[in-house]
């Protein structure tokens, strides 16, 4: 089982729809969550941070479930500027278990 | 404010050649990460150094050596490049170990022939 675990879409949405996407977490003792952009042949760029209590910034609301070990991102209405990659990303294990690990993204894109 | 600099952008090389990949960024962060990403396999930790004079191994250190040079800069070497090496690299800092965003560089496309 991968460590963080994305379907990888594509996600196809018109402009103003809501598109949500999950991500399930395999190391319980994870701390750390974050959702990241990429765009095409582009490097990855930290969109938001995942708090306990759940945050939002703009149209974006990220959530975690630490029970179901399982975070998300709700991104409402949709722009043509979100098409991107998202990727999730938590602390996983090794011998330094504060390393990242990430999620192969989510596909999303928003059609006008 | 340039960031994570990485260079080259785009390398060729033929299978068995060398080469170092460079990257240096300028926001005072104390760790360092190199990251390869393919399709179907999302990025894949490399080398880290959690603070200038450490390194440690990450997912996939086979076939590759890093050197931390100073907080600065973190270079990752190929010493006989195969083609299961062809990838895009990045390079990464975060002002602590493990649990802070990262920052990325832009990239290096890597293809061995």
């Amino acid at each position: 089982r991968k460590e963080v675990e994305q379907d990888p879409g594509p996600f196809n949405v018109p402009e103003g729809a809501t598109v949500a996407f999950n991500c399930t977490y395999s190391n319980s003792a994870s701390q750390s969550f974050f959702w990241y952009r990429q765009d095409c042949r582009k490097e990855p760029k930290l969109l938001m941070s995942v708090y306990s209590s759940g945050n939002e910034d703009g149209r974006f609301t990220a959530q975690l479930n630490r029970a179901s070990q399982y975070i998300s991102l709700l991104i409402r209405d949709s722009k043509l500027s979100d098409s991107a990659t998202y990727l999730c990303v938590a602390t996983g294990y090794g011998g330094a278990t504060n390393k990242l690990i990430f999620g192969t993204g989510t596909l999303l894109a928003v059609q006008p | 404010n340039a960031g994570v600099t990485q260079t080259p952008k785009f390398q060729v090389l033929k299978t068995g050649q060398s080469m170092t990949l460079q990257c240096a960024q300028d926001m005072n962060h104390n760790s360092m990460y190199w990251y390869r990403q393919d399709p179907g396999m999302g990025l894949r930790l490399i080398y880290y150094s959690a603070s200038e004079g450490t390194t440690d191994k990450g997912e996939v250190p086979n076939g590759y050596n890093v050197s931390r040079l100073n907080k600065r800069e973190f270079s990752l070497r190929l010493e006989s490049a195969a083609p299961s090496q062809t990838s895009v690299y990045f390079c990464a800092s975060s002002p602590a170990r493990g649990d802070s965003p990262l920052h990325f560089g832009n990239g290096t496309r890597l293809t061995v022939t």
